[in-house]
């Protein structure tokens, strides 16, 4: 079974705004990571928060990380039609292993 | 630096027949993940080695995968024999150690 949920499964927005969405993991961490998606193809990684971190900021990028709620957030900021893609949150244990969640379809129009 | 390399791109089978995937992770990488994605899904993890040796093959369907890793570099994974419901996208990663993972092209299979 994938680690986590996540939500929205779908998120549509404008250029200019802001899209965040939202992971739930069910075990205890290492880490915690944000990937995305072109076309169902080889993922590529975004950014890294840390299981002792509460906040990363990468370009446009924020990440929170909540431990007591085993949740995290990605914030893209004034998004373009080129963040358009599908966006997975990962989990890593202590052993290493790298389980993801049901990812996001963000779809930003013109 | 060169990325994990995956071959084949596409591959076509009936069911029944027999595939194997290949895996080149990148150098110096310990561990190495292949990893399920059905269209529309996340990736499910099947199998997680370090260097050659297994840390996790819990979600692998071993009546029917099987999956291993030559001297703790290269890997391969095979389907024996593929079911219409294998049909997915085979994704390959290598990671240092407590470091995020870096994804191959995947290789997408199709059972008919």
């Amino acid at each position: 079974s994938q680690q986590g949920e996540e939500d929205p499964q779908a998120l549509s927005i404008q250029e200019g705004e802001n899209a965040t969405m939202n992971c739930s993991y069910k075990t205890s961490i290492n880490n915690l990571q944000w990937y995305r998606q072109n076309s169902g193809r080889g993922l590529v990684h975004l950014i890294l928060i840390r299981s002792n971190e509460r906040e990363k900021h990468s370009g446009r990028l924020r990440v929170t990380l909540d431990t007591s709620k085993k949740s995290s957030s990605l914030l893209i900021t004034a998004s373009r039609a080129a963040d358009t893609a599908s966006y997975f949150c990962a989990s890593t244990d202590s052993w290493g292993k790298l389980q993801f969640g049901a990812g996001t379809q963000v779809v930003v129009t013109p | 630096e060169a990325g994990v390399a995956q071959s084949p791109r596409y591959k076509i089978i009936e069911k029944r027949q027999s595939v194997a995937f290949w895996c080149n992770p990148i150098s110096g990488h310990a561990t190495l993940y292949w990893y399920q994605q059905i269209l529309g899904q996340g990736p499910k993890l099947l199998i997680q080695f370090q260097n050659n040796g297994v840390v996790d093959d819990s979600q692998l369907p071993k009546d029917r995968f099987s999956a291993e890793r030559l001297k703790g570099v290269d890997s391969t994974l095979k389907i024996q024999p593929a079911k219409l419901e294998d049909s997915a996208v085979y994704l390959c990663a290598s990671s240092l150690e407590a470091a995020w993972g870096t994804f191959g092209s995947g290789t997408r299979l199709t059972v008919v």
